[in-house]
């Protein structure tokens, strides 16, 4: 089947510190792969995304490189600031007919100034 | 451009009541999206809409939720009657249509209606 797993948060670091957040996925086909993520009050919004393999997404000083060989897709950005504390989701999108896109259950983020 | 925009916000209702989600997609978006996410898991597929037909409704937990999007535009989730674990977070999500079929197109989500039955 289709799914993502990606690590538990809560995750706390300082503000400068260095972040990754891992996520894995199965699929079946080619997905695409995609980081979303939500602030406070706010609905979801795309972060990155890359549609296939060795591909890498950025914005923001996020990053992210599709690994087919390890199924996996980790988020990583050098020096966190406060205002990137939120709930980041990893997201994967199948053809299964249509297209679905199937999230992970999502890390929280808090960066302490 | 308007984002795509879900009313209400919060909901608190007993179990046993009806309860009915709106969300209005983003013109001209074909495709539309249900979702939820219960306390800290992951986020469930519930259907899909292209226009106003329903392309995979697989996620839908049981005949007590009927989702209706008539007309191709704004699109309703009522739940009747509401159970104690159908609380969560209701997402909803529109995209355009991908001509040939892509599968790298970005989703639009709303804030989502935030459910409660006591």
């Amino acid at each position: 089947g289709n799914s993502v797993t990606q690590m538990e948060g809560p995750v706390t670091l300082s503000e400068e510190a260095f972040l990754t957040i891992n996520c894995t996925y199965t699929a079946t086909g080619y997905p695409s792969l995609f980081w979303y993520v939500q602030y406070p009050g706010e609905g979801l919004q795309l972060l990155l995304k890359a549609t296939k393999a060795d591909d890498k997404g950025s914005n923001k000083g996020f990053e992210a490189t599709y690994r087919k060989e390890t199924t996996s897709f980790h988020l990583e950005k050098g020096s966190v600031q406060v205002s990137d504390s939120a709930v980041y989701f990893c997201a994967l999108t199948v053809n299964t007919g249509g297209f679905k896109t199937i999230f992970g259950a999502g890390t929280r983020l808090f960066v302490k100034a | 451009e308007a984002g795509v925009t879900q009313f209400p916000s919060h909901s608190v209702i007993e179990k046993g009541q009806t309860v009915t989600l709106r969300c209005d997609p983003i013109s001209g978006h074909d495709n539309l999206y249900w979702y939820r996410r219960v306390m800290g898991k992951e986020i469930k597929f519930l259907l899909h809409f292209v226009k106003e037909s329903k392309q995979d409704e697989s996620g839908m937990p049981n005949n007590r939720f009927l989702a209706e999007r008539t007309g191709g535009t704004y699109s309703t989730l009522k739940v009747q009657p509401a159970e104690l674990e159908d609380s969560g977070v209701y997402f909803c999500a529109s995209s355009q249509a991908s001509p040939g079929g892509r599968n790298s197109e970005k989703l639009f989500f709303g804030s989502g209606t935030q459910l409660s039955v006591l």
